[in-house]
């Protein structure tokens, strides 16, 4: 299943550094997700945009900076990260119809793992 | 508020034989789904099983089967046949119909398949 790729699958960043993470899917999706992944503890939501505009974003710090330039592409700008940001990060899309009793399942990418030094 | 709890961190089960995740969850919305995943050591999330809450039979995809018992708010997830591919962290996630787009996942249960 290649529906959600990301990009790089690895990084290993310095706390001074700027680097960006970089998700697409091919499903036809209109709403895509970032997540954080940290050991031992649940998955946590960090950023929703539904048709490119910003609906959730889950007390974040401003060292993320997500950017979703079409409904196809998300992307989340990093910098003076801190090593507690070390994860892996995964994306997700699904298909968003709101009511009618069905929710939409999200489909997720191979994640990034981010180690800051 | 929405909950999921995973009481299991780790489960073992012998090859072929069937095994059942366990996950309860809490919620005051009268629509939601329910949906388990698979992250094998790769880190992908693997989509496994979706159960709505007005679903009236419990959902079945290939050797998996979610054992839904809506009163009792509980999803378990039966995975019959296990093979050795099976092995991974298993995650019982909840969506509310009304929450937006929050979807909120329990701690995990990792599986280990013996041969």
């Amino acid at each position: 299943e290649t529906g959600v790729t990301q990009t790089p699958r690895h990084l290993v960043m310095g706390m001074t550094n700027k680097k960006s993470l970089k998700c697409e899917q091919h499903l036809g999706h209109n709403a895509m997700y970032w997540y954080k992944q940290s050991a031992k503890k649940p998955l946590e939501l960090m950023f929703v945009y539904n048709f490119k505009e910003q609906t959730e974003n889950n007390s974040v710090p401003s060292r993320f900076s997500p950017e979703c330039p079409n409904s196809s592409h998300l992307f989340l700008h990093l910098h003076t990260l801190q090593p507690e940001d070390s994860a892996l990060y995964l994306c997700a899309s699904s298909q968003d119809f709101r009511g009618g009793g069905r929710v939409e399942t999200q489909y997720f990418g191979p994640g990034t793992r981010l180690l800051v030094l | 508020a929405q909950k999921i709890t995973q009481t299991q961190p780790g489960m073992f089960v012998q090859e072929k034989e069937a095994v059942t995740l366990d996950c309860t969850y809490d919620t005051s919305d009268p629509s939601y789904g329910l949906f388990w995943y698979k992250q094998p050591s790769s880190g992908e999330m693997i989509f496994l099983i979706y159960q709505g809450s007005y679903d009236q039979q419990n959902a079945t995809e290939g050797r998996y089967s979610l054992n839904f018992q809506k009163a009792r708010k509980s999803a378990n997830l039966v995975i019959s046949a296990s093979q050795l591919g099976d092995s991974a962290m298993y995650f019982c996630a909840m969506r509310e119909d009304t929450g937006g787009f929050k979807t909120i996942f329990g701690a995990g249960t990792r599986l280990f398949v013996k041969a």
